[in-house]
């Protein structure tokens, strides 16, 4: 499996504001993906990350808020922007080899909004 | 609307106890199957994966599958306190999507 490097780990930030997180494989990946957890809850796919050109969202999730960067096959960023409380969550970036290989995490990164 | 659904428990069972966390999905055309392992303030963690009818095995692990039934689950042995997570079942549909359980809680007691 790939190694999957993601930071921050954790952040505390102010309403309004915005945060990036950054996302390293140590391999070129056919996929990667950006998942969002809340508190209690399971796993939310937020978009598939594309390289070279724009994320595709899931419903719910629009490029201004999130906007996601993919400039090559081992590295992506998520921006949260305008944070409100709402969007304390963990955010996970996860990679796939292929269409019907397994699906890996990375650390995540523990957002909490003020 | 296509769904994993999972027990969130909490399960409990005593140490050295076999655990068994259900699943079942609602698309009758998936092939692919997983198990997650997630401790608290961590990431998910692939531990078992299926793709045919019957058991597959793994160490302490045993995952089965029905799809007849559209039932995965997962079987612990000599269950650990270390086992003590949440256990999240994944799904692939035909579409190539990754669908996940809300997940089930397993305490292991010593």
């Amino acid at each position: 499996s790939a190694v999957i490097s993601q930071k921050p780990s954790r952040d505390i930030c102010q309403r309004g504001t915005s945060l990036t997180i950054q996302c390293q494989v140590d391999s070129q990946v056919t996929m990667m993906f950006w998942y969002r957890q809340q508190p209690g809850q399971s796993l939310t796919l937020i978009a598939t990350a594309n390289q070279g050109s724009e994320a595709t969202y899931e419903s719910g999730f629009v490029i201004d808020k999130f906007p996601i960067s993919r400039p090559n096959l081992t590295f992506s960023t998520l921006t949260v922007s305008n944070m409100s409380p709402e969007d304390s969550s963990i955010y996970l970036c996860s990679v796939r080899a292929s269409t019907n290989e397994k699906l890996f995490f990375g650390s995540g990164t523990q957002l909490s909004v003020l | 609307q296509k769904e994993v659904e999972q027990n969130s428990g909490p399960l409990s069972v005593p140490e050295g106890a076999i655990a068994s966390l259900n699943c079942t999905y609602s698309d009758r055309g998936s092939q692919s199957f997983f198990w997650y392992r997630q401790y608290s303030g961590k990431s998910p963690e692939l531990i078992m994966s299926i793709y045919s009818n019957g058991d597959k095995e793994d160490g302490r692990f045993t995952a089965q599958l029905n799809k007849a039934s559209q039932y995965v689950s997962l079987l612990i042995r000599d269950s650990q306190p270390s086992d003590s997570a949440t256990y999240l079942c994944a799904v692939i549909d035909p579409g190539n999507q990754f669908y996940f359980g809300t997940g089930t809680s397993l305490t292991v007691i010593p």
